[in-house]
């Protein structure tokens, strides 16, 4: 049973398209994220959602835009993609406050923009 | 905001070398300190963590101090492996406990 699960795995997309990434987690954690890796490994936050809310809304462009129809997903909608989009998207989950337990991160979506 | 230095990558060592990847952090407040680990292809996955100064973290021969004084939670491991290739990512919690802050991850490569 796979803890933080996100499809796909891959995408490749030409620029200009509209596209999805998935993300369900069965920990029962209450709060959601997503973070982008870029290609120098760098992790920079996007979202987070606790409990169906947004709460971290980080200077993104407003291209992106998640939604979390419930507590146990968290999905994140691109429009336009740009040649600049492509990177690794990472989906992670916690419980209570992250300084006690920190995050479940799920293994990540690569998303190539051609 | 809180933030995290790591000593630049690649680290590249022999089988059974000794390992230190060195963190610092600035925080206000009392922040928790935590390691990650990244494998080829794979999500970050938690290593070791420490909540409050003095605290030793430990995890598969791994480990990292809480050094208030140094602002300091330096990773080591006394005997490294070919399979502990990997990314490896310091972090903190934020003031207000809703998200964690990385470092730009240290890639360590062993030979064997």
């Amino acid at each position: 049973d796979t803890a933080v699960s996100q499809t796909p795995k891959y995408l490749v997309t030409q620029m200009g398209n509209d596209k999805s990434i998935k993300c369900e987690q069965n920990l029962g954690h209450d709060t959601m994220y997503w973070y982008k890796q870029d290609s120098k490994k760098f992790l920079k936050i996007m979202f987070s959602y606790n409990n169906k809310e947004l709460i971290i809304n980080e200077t993104v462009p407003n291209r992106f835009s998640p939604k979390s129809p419930d507590k146990a997903h968290l999905n994140l909608h691109i429009n336009s993609l740009e040649l600049g989009d492509s990177a690794v998207y990472f989906c992670a989950s916690s419980q209570g406050g992250v300084q006690f337990y920190g995050y479940t991160f799920g293994s990540g979506t690569r998303l190539t923009v051609v | 905001g809180n933030s995290v230095t790591q000593m630049e990558g690649p680290v590249t060592l022999s089988e059974e070398a000794f390992l230190t990847i060195n963190c610092t952090y600035t925080a206000t407040g009392y922040p928790s300190l935590f390691w990650y680990v990244q494998y080829p292809g794979e999500g970050l996955q938690l290593l070791l963590k420490a909540t409050k100064a003095d605290d030793k973290g430990s995890n598969k021969g791994f480990e990292a101090t809480y050094r208030k004084e140094t602002t300091s939670f330096h990773l080591e491991k006394g005997s490294v492996q070919v399979s502990d290739s990997a990314v490896y990512f310091c972090a903190l919690s934020d003031n207000n406990g809703n998200k964690l802050v990385f470092g730009a991850g240290t890639i360590l490569r062993v030979k064997s």
